[in-house]
């Protein structure tokens, strides 16, 4: 079934810890997007990729960075974790094509002590 | 630039009540426009969607039409119920997705 996952769902952990998020799909789309959102509230675009070895910043700026070396595997990395990361993670995907909805990830809530 | 305003919540209805929360936009092309609903806890939801001017979107009850001449995409249900209280999120894409700053909606029974 194709859809798009995210892991860990939860994560706790302390500050300057290294911390990777994954997010995969596997319904072949070219775009792959992270946004940082508080429960509830406005998401903003952190970072955002249109293709293999394409990545570029977002709306918001993040000290989280991104890697995209297969189509369907767009993972974010925090090299030194700080409570001000506190948040919920969301990833999308979505096709090529202009004018096309994305398909959102269950999300990571990730907590930084 | 594009944007999205979207009316502020929370907004607090009982059960069987109609629930309107408006929606407008600016946008420099022809965007398509979406809704999409986040349940609590999990990622947002396509709810519906419309590609063009006079097209209605509808899905689970919900309802909107995509108004050029006013710039909007208000979103309708005549009768909610209370598994529809959720954040909803008003969207349009034109080169990428910009979103509304959302609005919780919770329906008591």
């Amino acid at each position: 079934e194709a859809d798009i996952y995210q892991t860990p769902r939860y994560l706790v952990i302390g500050t300057g810890k290294k911390i990777t998020l994954e997010c995969s799909q596997t319904m072949g789309h070219d775009k792959m997007y992270w946004y940082q959102q508080d429960p509830g509230m406005e998401l903003h675009l952190i970072h955002y990729s249109y293709g293999v070895n394409s990545t570029e910043k977002g709306d918001l700026s993040s000290e989280s960075t991104v890697s995209r070396i297969r189509t369907e595997h767009f993972p974010l990395t925090l090299e030194s974790a700080r409570p001000s990361h506190t948040s919920q993670y969301l990833c999308a995907s979505a096709p090529g094509t202009h004018y096309n909805e994305q398909f959102f990830g269950p999300g990571t809530r990730l907590t930084v002590l | 630039g594009n944007s999205v305003t979207q009316m502020e919540g929370p907004v607090t209805l009982s059960e069987e009540a109609f629930l309107t929360i408006n929606c407008t936009y600016t946008a420099t092309g022809y965007p398509s426009l979406f809704w999409y609903v986040q349940y609590p806890g999990e990622g947002l939801q396509l709810l519906l969607k419309a590609t063009k001017a006079d097209d209605k979107g509808s899905n689970k009850g919900f309802e909107a039409t995509y108004r050029k001449e006013t710039t909007s995409f208000h979103l309708e249900k005549g009768s909610v119920q209370v598994s529809d209280s959720a954040v909803y999120f008003c969207a349009l894409n034109d080169y990428k997705l910009s979103f509304g700053a959302g609005t919780t909606v919770t329906v008591r029974a």
